[in-house]
C-alpha cells in the first residue's frame, strides 16, 4: 500500500516564527487532505488539496502531485496553532492513509 | 449545516465485553468511514460505508465490525474486548461517488474507548 512520510517529527517554535511542514508519498494520490488534530483529539480539516496551492489566513498548502509531496506553510505562529498536524492521502477510492504526524508546540 | 457527532464521548469497558459506537454523519454524506488512533500505532483505517454497504476494510481482526442505516448513519462494534483495543475511535464523512471516489473527509469528535 502506499507510505506517507511526514517531517519534521516534533518541531518547538516561538510564537510569531514560520514554519513548514513536509509530507511525501510514495505513489500518485486522488486527494490529500491537511489536518490539525486539538489537544481534544478533534481532528480539524485546513486544506483538500490533491494539487496546486491555496492559502487560508496564515496558513497556505501547495501540492506538487508529479514530486509526490505537499508543503504546509504556517506563518506568525501562536499558541493556539500547537498541536499534531496530519497528511492524508487517498489511496485509489479505498480509504485515506494518513501520516505519522507533527507534533508542533508553540511557546510564548 | 452540524458536524459530524459521535456517541458516546467516552466509555470505560472491562476486558471480554462487547462494545458499540456510533457515528451521524453530515447530512447528505453517504460515505462514513472508521479510525482507530492509538499512541503506538497512529491513525489507522477500520471500515467505510457507503449505501449500507461495506465497502472497504482495513487489516484488522473479525472482532471490529460494522453497519450502516438507511439514513447513513453508521455504528462500529468491537466484541471479546482486549486491552489493545483501547483507543480514540474516529468516525468520517464524505460526498463520496457511487464509483468509489472520495471527496473531503470530515471528522467527528472521536468515542475515547479505555478497556481495562
Amino acid at each position: 500500500g502506499i507510505q506517507v512520510e511526514q517531517s519534521p517529527p516534533d518541531l518547538i517554535l516561538q510564537e510569531g516564527a514560520n514554519s513548514t511542514l513536509r509530507c511525501n508519498f510514495s505513489d500518485s494520490v486522488n486527494n490529500l487532505q491537511w489536518f490539525h488534530q486539538n489537544p481534544w483529539g478533534q481532528l480539524i480539516n485546513l486544506f483538500y488539496i490533491p494539487s496546486g496551492t491555496k492559502q487560508n489566513g496564515r496558513l497556505s498548502a501547495t501540492t506538487v502531485a508529479t514530486e509526490r509531496y505537499s508543503l504546509l506553510y504556517i506563518s506568525s505562529s501562536q499558541t493556539t496553532d500547537s498541536g499534531v498536524y496530519f497528511c492524508a492521502v487517498e489511496e485509489d477510492g479505498q480509504n485515506f492513509v494518513f501520516g505519522p504526524g507533527t507534533r508542533l508546540s508553540v511557546l510564548p | 449545516k452540524a458536524g459530524v457527532t459521535q456517541t458516546p464521548r467516552y466509555l470505560i469497558k472491562t476486558r471480554g465485553q462487547q462494545v458499540t459506537l456510533s457515528c451521524s454523519p453530515i447530512s447528505g454524506h453517504r460515505s462514513v468511514s472508521w479510525y482507530q488512533q492509538t499512541p503506538g500505532q497512529g491513525l489507522q483505517f477500520l471500515f467505510e460505508y457507503f449505501s449500507e454497504t461495506q465497502r472497504n476494510k482495513g487489516n484488522f481482526p473479525g472482532r471490529f465490525s460494522g453497519r450502516q442505516f438507511s439514513n447513513s448513519r453508521s455504528e462500529m462494534n468491537v466484541s471479546t474486548l482486549e486491552l489493545g483495543d483501547s483507543a480514540l475511535y474516529l468516525c468520517a464523512s464524505s460526498w463520496a461517488t457511487l464509483a468509489g471516489v472520495l471527496d473531503e473527509q470530515y471528522f467527528g469528535p472521536g468515542t475515547r474507548l479505555t478497556v481495562t
